[in-house]
């Protein structure tokens, strides 16, 4: 079975331009989050997909926006970066099934290492 | 809200001696805890989980945690180390219900196994 696969991997954006980062779950999977991690400290939750609606967002500003598609790959969309933006990018992806089985353990992909200048 | 916290940023253990990364946490309700790992250029890689059931955790790798509800730690435990173990570890809670994959993490305590 594949992984979470995240493009792009690296990318340099300046100050006030919008990106889109995209992630492909792994094969069964439907539900897919994304977490923001600075350097030097753990990953912060972003939000949540499920059936191609947000339905979890931790405490980001609306220019953090997502998609996710019937394929349940997802995009993250940042509008107005700013510099604490820079941070590496994760996206996981978890299987249906109750929180009780193993439908909460998250697949993690590699990230996408995003810098503003 | 909820909350983790690992109080050692470094760990250093030699090889073949026991190793313990610590963490604590803060949470209303039944929490959900996890430990990842994260090698250099890697995804966070998950080693084990508690849910309900017995306080000692078996994981990946011959890592264990023992859940501790009276103290809420979850201490990650491990036997005999190994060089290969040195990474990057985090601690993470959810809550049951609709939110349990919506994990928060602690920032983090990187493990050194010196050979």
């Amino acid at each position: 079975e594949t992984g979470v696969t995240q493009s792009p991997t690296h990318l340099i954006k300046t100050r006030g331009q919008q990106v889109t980062l995209r992630c492909s779950s792994q094969s069964g999977h439907n539900t897919v989050s994304w977490y923001q991690q600075a350097l030097g400290q753990g990953p912060q939750f972003i939000f949540q997909y499920y059936r191609e609606e947000e339905n979890g967002r931790g405490n980001f500003p609306p220019r953090f926006s997502g998609l996710q598609f019937p394929n349940y790959s997802s995009e993250l969309n940042v509008n107005a970066l700013e510099l604490d933006d820079s941070a590496l990018y994760l996206c996981a992806s978890s299987p249906p099934g109750g929180a009780d089985s193993g439908a909460n353990v998250l697949t993690f992909g590699a990230g996408s290492r995003l810098t503003v200048l | 809200a909820q909350s983790v916290a690992q109080p050692e940023d470094q760990v250093n253990v030699a090889e073949g001696n026991p190793l313990t990364v610590k963490c604590t946490y803060s949470v209303s309700g039944n929490p959900y805890l996890f430990w990842y790992v994260q090698y250099p250029n890697r995804g966070l890689q998950f080693l084990l989980k508690y849910i309900t059931g017995d306080n000692l955790v078996k994981g990946s790798y011959g890592f264990e945690a023992e859940f501790n509800k009276s103290q809420t730690s979850f201490h990650l435990k491990k036997p005999s180390a190994l060089v290969s173990d040195s990474a990057l570890y985090f601690c993470a809670v959810s809550l049951s219900g609709g939110s349990a994959r919506q994990l928060t993490f602690g920032s983090g305590t990187q493990l050194t196994v010196l050979p």
